[in-house]
């Protein structure tokens, strides 16, 4: 079965701190990872799309890691501020249907001060 | 802002009543998505509609349509409303045709009392 799981299902860490949040998935073919950030109540936003190639990518203080052999990928936060408090979603796309998005439930993070 | 225009933005009505969800897509994509979102929930897959055409069919309910229209903008019909159906509705689109990122507008929240 298609699935994406994430961990741990929610975080709270303070400001300036790092951390690390994990996606594992079974979906099989692959075709890509994308690491969405949802604020409450809006719309996801993608922070990074990942092909089976890629090892790592970076946007801004957020590098997401991916082994494909091994079907777990990571996102970093660094330096973590408070407006990175949100739902942060793995999502996996097959390479049999590339519009299908396979969304995780998703790490809820708070940064406190 | 992602482009992608959702009205309205809440959305209040009693169980068996039907309400229609309207989405714009952004300039130049033909390719629309509606997601569903409960609370504390993952995103799901409800259907996908190329250029007018319904392309994809995920856990949509039978008392759920959609369609889009020559102007590509879409509606999300939903029908005898239970209380299960509160939840935020998101709607997405894409140029469409491959693994091309998906953006997000900013939802709707749906109440049924």
């Amino acid at each position: 079965k298609n699935q994406v799981e994430q961990s741990p299902q929610s975080l709270i860490i303070l400001e300036g701190k790092n951390c690390t949040l994990q996606c594992n998935y079974t979906v099989s073919p692959f075709s890509n990872l994308r690491w969405y950030k949802q604020d409450t109540g809006r719309g996801p936003v993608s922070l990074t799309i990942m092909t089976f190639s890629e090892n790592t990518k970076s946007n801004g203080r957020y590098t997401a890691t991916l082994d494909a052999d091994t079907k777990q990928s990571s996102l970093h936060i660094t330096a973590s501020q408070l407006s990175d408090s949100a739902s942060y979603i793995c999502v996996v796309i097959r390479r049999e249907n590339t519009d299908k998005l396979i969304f995780g439930t998703g790490t809820r993070l708070q940064v406190f001060p | 802002d992602s482009g992608v225009t959702q009205t309205p933005k809440h959305l209040i009505t009693a169980t068996g009543q039907r309400v229609t969800l309207r989405c714009s897509p952004r300039s130049g994509d033909l390719s629309v998505y509606w997601y569903q979102q409960s609370l504390d929930q993952g995103l799901q897959f409800l259907i996908q509609y190329y250029n007018g055409e319904e392309r994809a069919k995920g856990n949509i309910l039978e008392r759920f349509s959609a369609q889009q229209f020559p102007d590509l903008h879409s509606e999300l019909n939903l029908s005898s409303l239970e209380l299960g159906d509160s939840a935020l509705y998101f709607c997405a689109s894409n140029r469409g045709g491959g693994p091309n990122e998906q953006f997000f507008g900013p939802g709707t929240r749906l109440t049924v009392l």
